[in-house]
């Protein structure tokens, strides 16, 4: 079963500056199956990025998506004060049918 | 406009059971794909259990045998029947809907279970 990794858990940055964060898989996925979500404390996710690169509806086009085989990579080109909070990603597993996240990026105000 | 509404969460004694529910609006859950998806306390996501509009059921390991998903598509309601329910079972339960298998793109508010004794 294919484990994601993300790093760094906590990433401390201030507004304007660049965000990236990273996914690694166990094994190779297809990039069709990565998506990244948003959460924000006492909320539920949001879904930001699908098939590793687009982007959901209504998500700025700060946020991009980008990778493929054991690794991708979430990034934010310049962070806004909406913009931190925890980063999941999330791969798609057909045989067996699994949905395994990653253990998450809290992006945290410097 | 897609709403997914949460509910059925609450206080359970370990090995207790407990049915939550999820109305959709603005959205199909009979021609969609349909997950839970719970977050135990300062914890991660954790996929649960999944429902193809055909009529598949796919489940984590850990609620195997435990869980199950269901719906009605009279009241555009989906369903997570839990049985001997766990400590580790402690977590908001979210729904959530996609026009896709691959990924969860709209999710309700979530619903806080709590098994303790």
């Amino acid at each position: 079963e294919i484990v994601l990794t993300q790093s760094p858990a906590t990433l401390s940055l201030s507004p304007g500056e660049r965000a990236t964060l990273s996914c690694r898989a166990s094994q190779t996925v297809s990039s069709s199956y990565v998506a990244w979500y948003q959460q924000k404390p006492g909320q539920a996710p949001r879904l930001l990025i699908y098939a590793a690169s687009s982007r959901a509806t209504g998500v700025p086009d700060r946020f991009s998506g980008s990778g493929s085989g054991t690794d991708f990579t979430l990034t934010i080109s310049r962070m806004e004060p909406g913009d931190f909070a925890v980063y999941y990603c999330q791969q798609y597993g057909a045989s067996p049918r699994v949905f395994p996240f990653g253990g998450g990026t809290k992006v945290e105000i410097k | 406009e897609v709403q997914l509404l949460d509910s059925g969460g609450g206080l359970v004694q370990p090995g207790g059971s407990l049915r939550l529910s999820c109305v959709a609006s603005g959205f199909s859950i009979s021609t969609n794909y349909m997950s839970w998806v719970r977050q135990a306390p300062g914890r991660g996501l954790e996929w649960v259990s999944l429902l193809y509009s055909g009529g598949s059921t796919y489940y984590a390991d850990s609620v195997k045998g435990r869980f199950t998903i269901s719906r009605d598509d009279s009241r555009d309601t989906l369903y997570l029947q839990m049985n001997s329910l766990g400590a580790e079972d402690t977590a908001v339960y979210f729904c959530a809907g996609s026009l896709t298998r691959y990924y969860f793109e709209y999710w309700g508010q979530g619903t806080l279970v709590t098994v303790s004794s």
